[in-house]
C-alpha cells in the first residue's frame, strides 16, 4: 500500500514570491507521482506527473516538481506565484503496476497581493 | 459528454434515509474512482473500478456504502441509512487507464451531500 503526507496544510505567500509545497510518500513498490490542483469552485485537474526518466518534471502554469527517490519526496515549486495560483494542491501516488490512486491531505496555497 | 458528469450536484437528506449518487464517466474510460472529500480534509479513496476486474472496495467506510458500475459506463454509489458523518462532497473520476497507472484522472464536479 502507498501513503502520502503533505507536510503543510496551509501556505500563505505574497505575490511574485517563490513557493514550495512539500510532499512525502511511502511505498514498498515503484510508483508514479502526481500533483493535482483544485481552484476555487472548480474540479480537480492534473498539474504534473512523474512516470520515469528525468526527476524534474514541468507542469502547467509554471509549476515544476522534483522526484527524490532517496528522500521519497516529490515537492512542488514555482519561482514566482500569482494571485491566480490560489488553490488547493494535492499530491498523489500510485503503484506502477496497479491503478489505485492515493491522495495526500492537500495544501491550501493562498497568494496575497 | 465532454467530461465526467455527476448527479445530483447537491443532495440534502434526512438521517436514516438512503441516497444514490450517479456518475457518468467519459466515454471509453475504463477506470472509474469514487472519492469522498469532507470539509477541510483531503480526498478519501472509496472504490475503484478497472475494466472487468473485481473492484477495489478497500476504501468503503462501512457496509452502508456500496457501488456498482455497468460495464465501462455509468456508476452509482449508494449510501444506506445515512448518518451525519456521511456529509461530504463525493467525487467521481475516470481515466482511460488500462491498468498501467500512468494516465491522469478526469474529475467530475462532485455531489455535495448534506445529512441533516
Amino acid at each position: 500500500a502507498q501513503s502520502v503526507t503533505q507536510l503543510d496544510s496551509q501556505v500563505p505567500v505574497f505575490e511574485e514570491a517563490p513557493v514550495e509545497l512539500r510532499c512525502n510518500y511511502s511505498s514498498s513498490v515503484s510508483v508514479y507521482l502526481f500533483w493535482y490542483v483544485q481552484y476555487p469552485n472548480q474540479g480537480l485537474q492534473l498539474l504534473l506527473k512523474y512516470l520515469s526518466g528525468s526527476t524534474l518534471v514541468k507542469g502547467i502554469n509554471g509549476f515544476e516538481a522534483e522526484f527524490n527517490k532517496s528522500q521519497t519526496s516529490f515537492h512542488l515549486r514555482k519561482p514566482s506565484v500569482h494571485i491566480s495560483d490560489t488553490a488547493e494542491y494535492f499530491c498523489a501516488v500510485r503503484s506502477t503496476s496497479y491503478g489505485k490512486l492515493t491522495f495526500g491531505q492537500g495544501t491550501i496555497l493562498t497568494v496575497h497581493p | 459528454g465532454a467530461g465526467v458528469s455527476q448527479s445530483p450536484s447537491n443532495k440534502v437528506t434526512e438521517k436514516g434515509k438512503d441516497v444514490e449518487l450517479r456518475c457518468d464517466p467519459i466515454s471509453g474510460h475504463t477506470a472509474l474512482y469514487w472519492y469522498r472529500q469532507r470539509l477541510g480534509q483531503g480526498l478519501e479513496f472509496l472504490i475503484y473500478f478497472q475494466g472487468n476486474s473485481a473492484p477495489d472496495k478497500s476504501g468503503l467506510p462501512s457496509d452502508r456504502f456500496s457501488a456498482e458500475r455497468t460495464g465501462e459506463s455509468v456508476s452509482t454509489l449508494t449510501i444506506q441509512r445515512t448518518q451525519q458523518e456521511d456529509s461530504a462532497v463525493y467525487l467521481c473520476a475516470s481515466s482511460p487507464d488500462r491498468g498501467r497507472g500512468s494516465e491522469k484522472l478526469f474529475f467530475g464536479s462532485g455531489t455535495q451531500l448534506s445529512v441533516l
